[in-house]
């Protein structure tokens, strides 16, 4: 597609629920980033992803979050026994390679917004 | 560690005022530098980058300069639109990482 695709728009969840979330980047990009936007802040890294290879899953608030690109193109974020704290924008970010990312940056998508009520 | 620090917002301005928003960072080694606009209801755009000492970067009337001895890479507009209402993040990226990390970002909003 002509950008960075994420489903669902929004998304209601309550406490306990586990939520996926997904992200379709643009066709043939290699590189793959999840981050988390807490409302007012600037959005923090979750996961970096090359193909289907997790090369970085540092920023993964707790064991609750898992990701995966098994394709090498989809990506699914997924959270289980969401927690109110887990509130926030998720965005997917995607780039042709990694030297492309320290040249011309990522392409973002418009995000989820997750509520857990 | 790696960190951006920005101006605190929100800030108002009139049409046609000149625009500065500061950003100033910490990292390792020499990092590239990026400005980011998130329009309302929409993703994060790349607005104009820079990745090394005193390279301008420029797009739509905006600028920042890579200044190594400060630390900074401020935004400046000369003339702001209306249009130019969003909240606006500073990132840098170091070298041999991929991850971006942002400032908090700033809300701008230009009246008419």
């Amino acid at each position: 597609g002509a950008g960075v695709s994420q489903s669902p728009r929004y998304k209601v969840a309550k406490r306990g629920q586990d939520v996926a979330l997904r992200c379709d980047p643009i066709s043939g990009h290699v590189s793959l980033f999840w981050y988390q936007q807490a409302l007012g802040q600037g959005p923090e890294f979750l996961t970096y992803f090359q193909n289907e290879a997790q090369l970085d899953k540092s920023g993964l608030p707790s064991d609750r979050f898992f990701a995966e690109r098994p394709e090498g193109s989809v990506s699914t974020l997924k959270i289980q026994r969401t927690q109110q704290e887990d509130s926030a924008v998720y965005l997917c970010a995607s780039s042709p390679s990694p030297l492309a990312a320290s040249n011309y940056g990522y392409t973002f998508g418009s995000g989820t917004r997750l509520t857990v009520v | 560690g790696n960190s951006v620090t920005q101006m605190e917002g929100p800030v108002t301005l009139s049409e046609e005022a000149f625009l500065t928003i500061n950003c100033t960072y910490t990292a390792t080694g020499y990092p590239s530098l990026f400005w980011y606009v998130q329009y309302p209801g929409e993703g994060l755009q790349l607005l104009l980058k820079a990745t090394k000492a005193d390279d301008k970067g420029s797009n739509k009337g905006f600028e920042a300069t890579y200044r190594k001895e400060t630390t900074s890479f401020h935004l400046e507009k000369g003339s702001v639109q209306v249009s130019d209402s969003a909240v606006y993040f500073c990132a840098l990226k170091v070298q041999g990482a991929q991850k971006l990390v942002f400032g908090q970002g700033t809300r701008l909003t230009i009246n008419p």
